[in-house]
């Protein structure tokens, strides 16, 4: 089955440490996109990423980085200078040209402890 | 910059028609799309607005004008299914694949 696949669901982190939150999507797409959602609160754009070795800034980028070596994936980093990263986190994809219809995965909440 | 704005939340019992605004301060997307999502969950597709218009998928119904920077989600004969966070979201600015999304509405449907 195609999918976009997040792990971990849950994670629990330490202040001052960095962490990293992995996305795989094996639907082929192109665009790939990260966004935190706090509790109550809409879908706020961290990074996203259009093809291959490319990725841009989003609303909310300070304290995160994004890779993107494979197609396949898109992990997120969540560094030390990120001052309250406690949220859930969603990663995203969608072919491009396509009706923006976007995939997302599970989730994985983080909390800083 | 880019905003989506829609109310926090909306009530309405089963059976009922509700409508969920979603204002925009931005211009040069593509389209506007409506997003569901339950709670704990990860967002589903609902629909899509390329043109201005109308879009019927089923019990639900989505609008878009540009011209008054406007759309709605309109959800007919609701269930206690419905009840959920409905978010609108745009793409395509300057011709990127940004995708962003609104403030998020909070549907909360009573027998």
């Amino acid at each position: 089955d195609g999918g976009i696949t997040q792990s971990p669901k849950y994670l629990f982190r330490k202040e001052g440490q960095n962490v990293t939150l992995s996305c795989e999507q094996n639907l082929n797409h192109d665009a790939m996109y990260w966004y935190r959602q706090d509790p109550g609160q809409g879908l706020r754009l961290i990074y996203y990423s259009q093809i291959v070795n490319d990725f841009q800034k989003g609303d909310i980028a300070e304290g995160y980085s994004v890779s993107r070596e494979k197609k396949e994936s898109f992990p997120l980093t969540v560094t030390s200078a990120q001052k309250n990263p406690t949220a859930f986190y969603l990663c995203a994809s969608r072919r491009q040209g396509a009706v923006t219809e976007a995939f997302f995965g599970q989730g994985t909440r983080l909390t800083v402890v | 910059g880019q905003s989506l704005e829609q109310p926090s939340e909306v009530t309405a019992v089963e059976g009922a028609i509700v409508q969920i605004n979603c204002t925009y301060q931005t211009s040069g997307f593509y389209g506007l799309s409506w997003y569901q999502q339950h709670d704990g969950g990860a967002p589903t597709f609902l629909s899509y607005n390329g043109l201005d218009g109308l879009e019927e998928t089923g019990r639900f119904s989505s609008f878009l004008s540009r011209s008054d920077s406007y759309g709605y989600l309109l959800l007919q004969e609701l269930q206690m299914k419905d009840s959920a966070s409905y978010f609108c979201a745009v793409r395509g600015f300057s011709n990127t694949d940004k995708l962003i999304f609104g403030t998020g509405t909070r549907l909360q449907v009573f027998p």
